[in-house]
Order: C-alpha cells, then structure tokens, then sequence
C-alpha cells in the first residue's frame, strides 16, 4: 500500500533552516508529480509546492518563493523541502503528498515551529 | 489566484440528513480540475472526489460531487455518524494550487 512519511521536522528560531523528507513505498515514485501542503495550527490547508515525476517542472505558492526549495530523488524514492529563512507564521503541519489529480495520499505530517 | 469561497462555514445537521456543500471559484476552474477533501479531527486530510465528480477510491456512494466552471458542490446523501468532520474544496487547474476556507459539518 502506498506511504509516505515524513521526518525532519522540529523548533527552530526565526530566519533559521530545516529540511523535510519524505520517503515513499507502495508505488512507482518516479511516475507521480508530488508536493508538500501545510496547515497552521486550527487553520485550514495550504498548498506549498509541487514538483513533476521528472522534476522537469517546480512551482511555489508565493510566500514559499525565494525561501523553499522542493527537490527528489527518485533512485531513493524520497521527496524534500529545504526550509530557509523561517517566520512564525511558517509554523505548521507539513504533508507530503502524491499529486493525481487531486491530492490522493497524504503522510501523517511533520511539525515545524518557528519561535525564538 | 483562483481564490475558492466554501459555504456555510458550519452546517448543523443530523445522522441521515442530506449536506450539500457549495465551493465557489473567483475564476472558471479549467478541466474540473476540483478536488474535495474530508479531515476528521486529529487526522490527515482524505480525498473524496476529483475531477469534480469522480470517487476516489474507497469512498462510499453517498459522497458525490457536481459543478462546472465556477460552481461546484459535494454532497452527503444520507450522514453517517463519521461524516462530521471539515469538508475543504482545492483547485488543481492553476497554480497556486489553492484550498477553499473548509466547511465545519457538526
């Protein structure tokens, strides 16, 4: 069955770094698009950023451009997100998912918290 | 920015009752590129419906969704105790890939 699950989130203070991963199992990883959404806390869902099977095409939602950076790996069936310059208001839940037509399976997520 | 408005905010229904879920787009969302969700309390997000009408897999038949260009909706033919929970519409049409605010089914 497929998973997805996620790591590396945690605390870290303002204009600080993280990356996320996201290892994958269950399908062929390199045929999905994939992409990481967030949700803040008692808030609602946000899309962060996707990326295609060949990583030929990348975009961001436009508070991520310029400070996140999503990439894969397809030999190690993982997706990341390089988390720069952090804010508070990037404290979140954040999902890896797997983009088909909407988004069909979702990791159990990883909390990030920006705070001093 | 196709920027999505669900309405009610909350629905006060009971077991058996019909929910009808409305998702309105600022902009005509091409291709039914519109997905619905359902997120129960503490857990991840499920996807219901994509493409506007189609189930996703495991979902049962009393899920349903219609619409076209900017009008779309998700309907719940008959509640079961497990469908109280927020209800989230996304476009998928154009980046930003956005999500509506949530409707809250209590």
């Amino acid at each position: 069955q497929v998973q997805l699950v996620e790591s590396g989130g945690g605390l870290v203070k303002p204009g600080g770094s993280l990356r996320l991963s996201c290892a994958a199992s269950g399908f062929v990883f390199s045929d999905y698009s994939m992409a990481w959404a967030r949700q803040a806390p008692g808030k609602g869902l946000e899309w962060v950023s996707y990326i295609t099977g060949p990583s030929s095409d990348i975009d961001y939602t436009d508070s991520a451009k310029g400070r996140f950076t999503i990439s894969r790996d397809n030999a190690k069936n993982s997706l990341y997100l390089q988390l720069n310059s952090l804010r508070a208001e990037d404290t979140a839940v954040y999902y890896c998912v797997r983009a088909n037509y909407g988004f069909d399976h979702w990791g159990q997520g990883t909390l990030v918290t920006v705070s001093s | 920015e196709i920027v999505l408005t669900q309405s009610p905010g909350t629905l006060s229904l009971s077991p058996g009752e019909r929910a009808t879920l409305s998702c309105r787009a600022s902009q005509s969302v091409s291709s039914n590129y519109v997905a619905w969700y359902q997120q129960r309390p503490g857990q991840t997000p499920r996807l219901l419906i994509y493409l506007a009408s189609r189930r996703a897999t495991g979902i049962p038949d009393r899920f349903s969704g219609s619409g076209s260009g900017t009008d779309f909706t998700l309907t719940i033919s008959r509640l079961e105790p497990e469908d109280f929970a927020v209800y989230y519409c996304q476009q998928l049409a154009k980046p930003p890939w956005t999500f509506g605010q949530g409707t809250q089914v209590e």
